[in-house]
């Protein structure tokens, strides 16, 4: 089973709501990303989680905020957020980091902010 | 910092020929992954094919099958017999250590 989820598929949200986004994955993978894509854009790599800490934060701007319950669960937490944050926020799952190779994705969150 | 080039932004393949995407990427390192992603659209990002900078065999599955030329930071990807489900956005990948870093893509449009 090569799954990675995420909830909601798509997502509204106001300037002054708190929302979480949620991915999982139960390959056993022990690296978990979250990446930000606008329109017609590569992915933007935001937070690699690895071993359920977080190892590598992309200079993101403080109202997201990441979450690694588990070694299967990963959450992205979002308040305040601001128009232009709208985008397909992708999240990914790999064996290992350090040249170990593959990503898998899921299908994304799609969020609006107005 | 490592870099990721494709220079393609779009290209439009017949259905059944065969369609080259180019990918060129700058690195200091020796031992890395190469990747390609495709991204049809609205729909999940999937791997297409990965290569291990250390092989120096060109990795194929099935239709697809990448040219890599490591001394000159090459990687393309050739589709064979292209479907129409082929039609989507393409992406060059490289991976060292905890650093992934993607091309801008090429979007490409297989025609009946």
């Amino acid at each position: 089973d090569t799954e990675v989820t995420q909830t909601p598929k798509h997502l509204v949200m106001g300037m002054t709501n708190k929302k979480s986004l949620k991915c999982e994955q139960h390959m056993g993978h022990r690296a978990m990303y979250w990446y930000k894509q606008k329109a017609k854009k590569p992915p933007e790599l935001m937070f690699v989680y690895s071993y359920e800490k977080l190892s590598i934060n992309e200079s993101v701007p403080s109202r997201f905020s990441p979450e690694c319950p588990n070694s299967s669960l990963l959450n992205l937490h979002l308040h305040a957020l601001q128009p232009e944050d709208s985008a397909l926020y992708l999240c990914a799952s790999s064996q290992e980091t350090g040249s170990q190779g593959t990503q898998y994705f899921g299908p994304g969150t799609r969020l609006l902010v107005l | 910092a490592q870099t990721v080039t494709q220079s393609q932004p779009e290209m439009s393949v017949q259905e059944a020929e065969t369609v080259t995407l180019s990918c060129t990427y700058d690195t200091s390192e020796n031992n890395y992954y190469l990747f390609w992603y495709k991204q049809p659209p609205s729909r999940q990002m999937i791997l297409v094919i990965r290569q291990e900078a250390y092989k120096q065999q060109n990795a194929t599955e099935n239709r697809f099958s990448v040219n890599f030329q490591k001394a000159a930071k090459s990687f393309s990807l050739k589709i064979s017999d292209s479907q129409l489900g082929d039609t989507a956005m393409y992406f060059c990948a490289f991976e060292y250590g905890q650093n992934f870093v993607f091309g801008p893509g090429t979007r490409l449009s297989v025609l009946p």
